[in-house]
């Protein structure tokens, strides 16, 4: 199927790491991406990474991929109040154009 | 570029009453997709276009009409809303094939009462 899943919720500390995870099911996805939705917004993308790559590391993003597990995780390093938001996981099936959303997780930072 | 542009922002319809959604991109993306927003799940798919006068079903259609006579424009048509359609309408696009993500709109929020 194309059940993407997602936590809803996770609060942190200005300063912090943030780590928001993502899982899917469906091993033929080619593209896994992250977006970021502010209030009132649309989504903005974030950050991508092939299935066939362990890492990505952009600037105070790190995306990690277990592909055998399925797994996708957001690391946000140094955490600011301005990243506060709406993050979605999405999965894009290979030679197809559809791509499918997590529920979305709602991150707080705490000044 | 503008990018992804919906009109409009905000809109409340009766029930029964029909309305279209319009979207525009000015990037030659041969993708467009809408999708719907609902609190705690997430965005679903209600049609998609891989090219002009291709259009399909996503996850949830029934509604929903759609076309795609030009490149730059594909439009979302609500026949005879219901209350059950109140919700948050983005429209997006991408070039196709690739790493490419999609490019969303700002979203049109629609209440029917």
């Amino acid at each position: 199927g194309e059940d993407v899943e997602q936590s809803l919720f996770l609060s942190v500390r200005e300063g912090d790491s943030s780590v928001i995870n993502c899982t899917y099911t469906d091993s033929s996805s080619t593209y896994l991406y992250w977006y970021k939705q502010e209030p009132g917004a649309g989504l903005q993308l974030l950050t991508y990474i092939f299935s066939n790559m362990d890492m990505k590391q952009d600037q105070r993003l790190t995306v990690l991929l277990n592909k055998k597990d399925k797994h996708l995780s957001l690391r946000i390093a140094d955490t600011q109040t301005g990243d506060s938001a709406i993050y979605f996981c999405a999965e894009r099936k290979y030679n197809f154009n559809k791509f499918y959303f997590g529920s979305g997780t709602k991150l707080n930072v705490k000044p | 570029n503008a990018g992804v542009t919906q009109t409009p922002k905000f809109q409340v319809l009766k029930t029964g009453q029909s309305m279209t959604l319009q979207c525009a991109q000015d990037m030659n993306h041969e993708y467009m997709s809408w999708y719907r927003q609902d609190p705690g799940m997430g965005l679903r798919l209600i049609h998609y276009s891989v090219g002009a006068g291709i259009t399909d079903q996503g996850e949830v259609p029934n509604g929903y009409n759609v076309s795609r006579s030009t490149t730059e424009d594909f439009p979302l048509r609500l026949l005879s809303a219901a209350p059950s359609q109140t919700s948050v309408y983005f429209c997006a696009s991408t070039a196709g094939q690739g790493n490419y993500g999609y490019t969303f709109g700002s979203g049109t929020r629609l209440t029917v009462v």
